[in-house]
């Protein structure tokens, strides 16, 4: 099973900063199966980044994703209030599906 | 427009088996991969499985012994049924479809979620 250790836990900021989101992968993941989600309380997760750089359909180009092999990252170049919520990367290469345990962007 | 709505008891009993089903409207459940994927309360997101095909299924090593997922393309819905139920399986239960194309398998339309919780 290839775990994702996502880090920092929780990253406090405020609008308009710059937000770096780390994955790390306990083995090599193909970057095409490696994804990046965003989750407010109470809702659905949302697809934001697909195959580590690839922005979803209507996703806003202050977020970008990066990364390779065993480690991966999410930008927010400059966060806006909606943007703070929970980040999950996720990986489906390999069998079973992994989540990173997510971080939490707050206000700071 | 696709639209997944997962429904099914709101609480179980411990040793019982848990049944959902997602609803799936704005398209044919006869393509794509749909995964069912769970989150305890405050915490992260499970990968339970997926069928596709109408029938080829993969389930998480650490549920497959309890875990069916099947597909009733009649009734253009999907289900899940986890039997053994303990106080461990509360969460909130979610549908996904993926988008196919080059995301593949990826699950990209969620469903709201339904939130079960296993007790006596």
């Amino acid at each position: 099973e290839i775990v994702l250790t996502q880090s920092p836990g929780t990253l406090s900021l405020s609008p308009g900063e710059r937000a770096t989101l780390s994955c790390r992968a306990s083995q090599s993941v193909s970057s095409t199966y490696l994804a990046w989600y965003q989750q407010k309380p109470g809702q659905a997760p949302r697809l934001l980044i697909y195959g580590a750089s690839s922005r979803a359909t209507g996703i806003p180009d202050r977020f970008s994703g990066s990364g390779s092999g065993t480690d991966f990252t999410l930008t927010i170049s400059r966060l806006e209030p909606d943007d703070f919520a929970v980040y999950y990367c996720h990986q489906y290469r390999s069998s079973p599906w992994t989540f990173g345990q997510g971080t939490k962007v707050e206000i700071k | 427009q696709v639209q997944l709505q997962e429904s099914g008891p709101g609480l179980v009993k411990p040793s019982e088996t848990l049944s959902l089903t997602c609803n799936v409207s704005g398209g044919s459940i006869s393509s794509y991969y749909w995964s069912w994927i769970r989150q305890p309360p405050g915490k992260g997101l499970e990968w339970i499985g997926y069928i596709y095909n109408s029938g080829s299924t993969n389930y998480s090593p650490s549920l497959k012994s309890r875990v069916t997922i099947s597909v009733d393309t009649s009734k253009n819905q999907f289900s899940l049924k986890l039997s053994s139920v303990t106080a461990a399986d509360t969460a909130v239960y979610y549908c996904a479809r993926a988008l196919g194309g080059r995301l593949g398998e990826l699950p990209y339309y969620w469903g709201q979620g339904t939130l079960v919780t296993v007790s006596s």
